[in-house]
């Protein structure tokens, strides 16, 4: 049964470009929410997506945007890249967006340069 | 808002020393909570949950207990091991506009030496 995964697992940008970082939730799950973990904090949530469409979305620009699949996978874009957006992206899935436990994808680490 | 507090790390204790690392939250309603684990280069794994109060959740030797009154979650080992080395993360889910979304402390840094 496989978790989360994420894809890629490192990538290096430069300021100005644009990013697509990529996530399969855990099997069965239907619920993916992306997180920005910077180093030495907790993951601040970006947005969360349920049936395709954005359900909530925290305190980001609109530089971050999303999409979700039909088969539940989901992609987090980062436009107008800066030097804060330098990060470790996290997945998370879960059933129908309850208030059941997410789990987690390894993250993909992005480095603007 | 709903919001997490931990406390400061790094935590640095030698193997079979006790552990405790504090955590209080403050919510809205009924939220559940939970303690996740990182390990350097991993994403978070969960490690225990509560979803109401005076629950207690356990796993792996460790425990913790949801505090209503107090509104804390308090994590502790009675027993460390050098394995348990990692970033713990105290969080809750709680209803925010229709849906649930997670909020995170920033995490303790737990250094076990032998």
């Amino acid at each position: 049964d496989a978790g989360v995964t994420q894809s890629p697992t490192h990538l290096i940008k430069t300021r100005g470009q644009q990013v697509t970082l990529r996530c399969s939730p855990k099997s069965g799950h239907d619920t993916v929410s992306w997180y920005q973990q910077a180093l030495g904090q907790g993951p601040q949530f970006i947005f969360q997506y349920y049936e395709e469409e954005e359900r909530q979305r925290g305190n980001f620009p609109d530089r971050f945007s999303g999409h979700q699949f039909p088969n539940y996978s989901s992609e987090l874009n980062v436009n107008a890249l800066l030097l804060g957006d330098s990060a470790l992206y996290l997945c998370a899935s879960n059933m129908g967006g309850s208030n059941q436990p997410q789990h987690f994808g390894d993250g993909t680490r992005l480095s603007i340069l | 808002g709903n919001s997490v507090t931990q406390m400061e790390g790094p935590v640095t204790l030698s193997e079979e020393a006790f552990l405790t690392i504090n955590c209080t939250y403050t919510a809205t309603g009924y939220p559940s909570l939970f303690w996740y684990v990182q390990y350097p280069g991993e994403g978070l794994q969960l490690l225990l949950k509560a979803t109401k109060a005076d629950d207690k959740g356990s796993n792996k030797g460790f425990e913790a207990t949801y505090r209503k009154e107090t509104t804390s979650f308090h994590l502790e080992k009675g027993s460390v091991q050098v394995s348990d080395s990692a970033v713990y993360f105290c969080a809750l889910s709680g209803l925010s506009g229709g849906s649930y979304i997670p909020t995170f402390g920033r995490g303790t840094s737990l250094i076990v030496h032998p």
